[in-house]
């Protein structure tokens, strides 16, 4: 059982677009988090959502967590090719914040 | 060091045979993690360090997984009679711990392939 789900798994558009990518869950987390990942490399943190009903901007990244946080939503404006990688979302549970519980991840590719 | 880094980058190993995973984490970061990662998916947690201990090993597959960090910064994770189940990338993670904050830095992991 996925406790994370994340959607759409693979998601391919053209320099200029805009996306959303889902992360949803039955259970509710203390915080969750955003990484992204390129080939080769670890996972990248880009935030950190902890508030219900929290929206975070970073440039053309938008991140909101749902009022009952137990989802979250990545939009990005006028996605660009250096946009491209594997975005995952994980969780933590509250009394246990050290141990994240992972999506599979959306993977992305921006076409120029 | 300026990031978590990890050796080797690569490890073909045998079924069978015994394989050890290196972690140095970033200076001063007293909390450590390892994940295993397959192609296509999400890192899969497997233990966590607080320091010298390890404070959640609920994620390590079977006792033929044991990692150790004796003096609280470098940790190596231990695979014995490996399995080509166990193929995957092991990523390491420190962060600074207690309450300075849960942001966790990555290495660019172990690529395993046990043949």
């Amino acid at each position: 059982t996925q406790l994370l789900e994340q959607s759409p798994q693979f998601l391919s558009i053209q320099e200029g677009e805009n996306l959303t990518v889902y992360c949803n869950s039955s259970s509710v987390f203390s915080s969750l988090q955003w990484y992204r990942q390129e080939p080769g490399e670890g996972p990248v943190l880009l935030v950190t959502v902890v508030t219900g009903g929290e929206v975070k901007k970073l440039k053309r990244l938008t991140f909101q967590f749902g009022d009952a946080r137990k989802d979250s939503s990545l939009h990005i404006t006028a996605a660009q090719p250096g946009d491209t990688g594997l975005y995952l979302c994980a969780g933590s549970y509250a009394g246990n914040n050290r141990k994240l519980i992972w999506g599979l991840g959306t993977s992305l590719a921006v076409n120029p | 060091g300026a990031g978590v880094s990890q050796t080797p980058s690569n490890k073909v190993t045998e079924k069978g045979k015994y394989v050890e995973l290196r972690c140095d984490p970033i200076s001063g970061h007293t909390a450590l993690y390892w994940y295993r990662q397959s192609l296509g998916q999400g890192p899969e947690f497997l233990i966590y360090f607080q320091g010298t201990g390890a404070a959640d090993d609920s994620g390590l597959p079977n006792d033929r997984f044991f990692a150790v960090r004796p003096e609280g910064s470098v940790s190596t994770l231990k695979i014995q009679r490996t399995e080509r189940g166990d193929s995957a990338v092991y990523l390491c993670a420190s962060s600074l711990g207690g309450q300075g904050g849960t942001e966790a830095f990555f290495g660019q992991g172990t690529r395993l392939t046990v043949v």
